[in-house]
């Protein structure tokens, strides 16, 4: 299996810059995406394919990577992105996710 | 816009049986493959299964292998997972997925 791993917490202050790190554990090409997760709700898909963000996500957010090193930023961070993050991997079954980043407000 | 609503969740009893539906709607169904993620409380995403276009190919994670199927039917646009042999360690929220298309979950707690 794919193990993905992440950071397990952030602290940003508002207004700043945020880089959440994913680091796969083998190559995955660019089959990569990353979810927020906010309490007591689904996950949202913010970028598909490493790079490309979901419509209707806003331009804060931001992916780039391939084969086993991944980030996603956000830039600059509002308060509304108080979240979990969680990476996933397609490129091969099982599908697997990162145990997921917990971005707190400083 | 593309809706995907869960349902059929509760509490069981070990060793029991359950059947998750979803509902999806705002797209063509039968044009996607579906999975099952499951979240257990305050843990992260797990994969549970994933059922082509047609149904003709499933994939599970090994853990529910020989216990979970998932099945479709493209004519009611309606995914399923029937969870047999329940297990303690099987209880999360059920989420029916489409690509970055979700559900809002389905709660499954086993039980005695």
């Amino acid at each position: 299996d794919t193990v993905l791993t992440q950071s397990p917490a952030l602290a940003v202050s508002l207004g700043q810059r945020v880089t959440i790190s994913c680091r796969a554990s083998k190559s995955v090409s660019t089959y990569m995406h990353w979810y927020q997760q906010k309490s007591g709700q689904q996950p949202k898909l913010l970028i598909y394919s490493a790079s490309n963000l979901e419509s209707g996500v806003p331009s804060r957010f931001s992916g780039s990577g391939s084969g086993t090193d991944f980030t996603l930023t956000i830039d600059p961070v509002e308060a509304d992105d108080i979240a979990n993050y969680y990476c996933q991997q397609s490129n091969e079954l099982p599908l697997t996710f990162g145990s997921g980043t917990k971005l707190e407000i400083k | 816009e593309v809706q995907l609503v869960e349902s059929g969740g509760g509490l069981v009893q070990p060793g029991r049986s359950l059947k998750l539906s979803c509902a999806a709607s705002g797209f063509t169904f039968s044009n996607y493959d579906m999975a099952w993620v499951r979240q257990a409380p305050t843990k992260g995403l797990e994969w549970v299964a994933s059922i082509s276009t047609g149904g003709g190919n499933t994939y599970y994670r090994d853990s529910v292998k020989g216990r979970f199927t998932i099945s479709r039917d493209n004519a009611k646009s309606t995914l399923y997972l029937q969870m047999d042999s329940l297990r303690s360690e099987d209880t999360a929220t059920y989420y029916c997925a489409r690509g970055g298309a979700w559900g809002q979950g389905a709660s499954v707690t086993v039980s005695s």
